[in-house]
């Protein structure tokens, strides 16, 4: 069975752009959730989508954004890019919705913003 | 506001010793609480998970324990290996909040 796929896997962009990764969940699991991964802040959260629904959101400004399409494939965007954006995106596919669901991580979009 | 916190960023032990790593939470009671492995340049590993209701739960040489009265998880690794050098990461739900991290080196 594939695992979690991400794509891009590295991004440059500057300052003011806006950008979109894409995450491909494992066949089968309906539940997508979005990390942003600094050496700061560790692993926090941004957002849950089960079954095109968001169902859970971080505390991100609302420039981050996501949907969810019918084959459960995520995307996530943000727009007006600052250069506190930067770092590793993790995508995480379960199952079911709700952290008590063990989450398989893809290999994340490491994102450089210039 | 709700928090997580791992003992500390790293952790250093000699190969074949136990390595126990802490995860503390405050101001919520978590239903369930689950640790993840992280290797360099790649995505959390799921290890183990522990309800609430459970004191202790083990994996090969993988155990964690539970205790809500001090709010707290251990997560042992018993006849550690050098393999086992890694970043750990907890998380407690019912929220989504992981811990920052520590960062185990099992010494040969």
């Amino acid at each position: 069975k594939a695992g979690v796929t991400q794509t891009p896997r590295y991004l440059i962009k500057t300052r003011g752009q806006q950008v979109t990764l894409s995450c491909s969940p494992i066949s089968g699991h309906r539940s997508v959730s979005w990390y942003q991964q600094t050496p700061g802040q560790g692993l926090q959260f941004l957002f849950e989508y089960f079954s095109e629904t968001q169902r859970n959101k971080g505390n991100f400004p609302g420039r981050f954004s996501g949907r969810q399409f019918s084959n459960s494939r995520s995307e996530m965007n943000v727009s007006t890019l600052e250069l506190g954006d930067s770092a590793l995106y993790l995508c995480a596919s379960s199952l079911l919705a709700g952290v008590d669901n063990e989450q398989f991580f893809g290999p994340g979009t490491r994102l450089t913003v210039l | 506001s709700q928090k997580i916190e791992q003992n500390s960023e790293a952790l250093n032990i000699q190969e074949g010793k136990t390595a126990t790593l802490t995860c503390n939470y405050t101001n919520y009671s978590p239903a369930y609480l689950q640790w993840y492995r992280q290797d360099p340049g790649r995505g959390p590993v799921f290890l183990l998970l522990i309800r609430e209701n459970e004191k202790e739960k083990r994996k090969e040489r993988l155990k964690v324990t539970f205790d809500t009265t001090l709010k707290q998880s251990l997560f042992h690794i018993t006849a550690s290996q050098p393999a086992d050098s890694a970043t750990y990461l907890c998380v407690a739900g019912n929220q989504f909040y992981f811990g920052t991290g520590t960062s185990l080196t099992v010494i040969p």
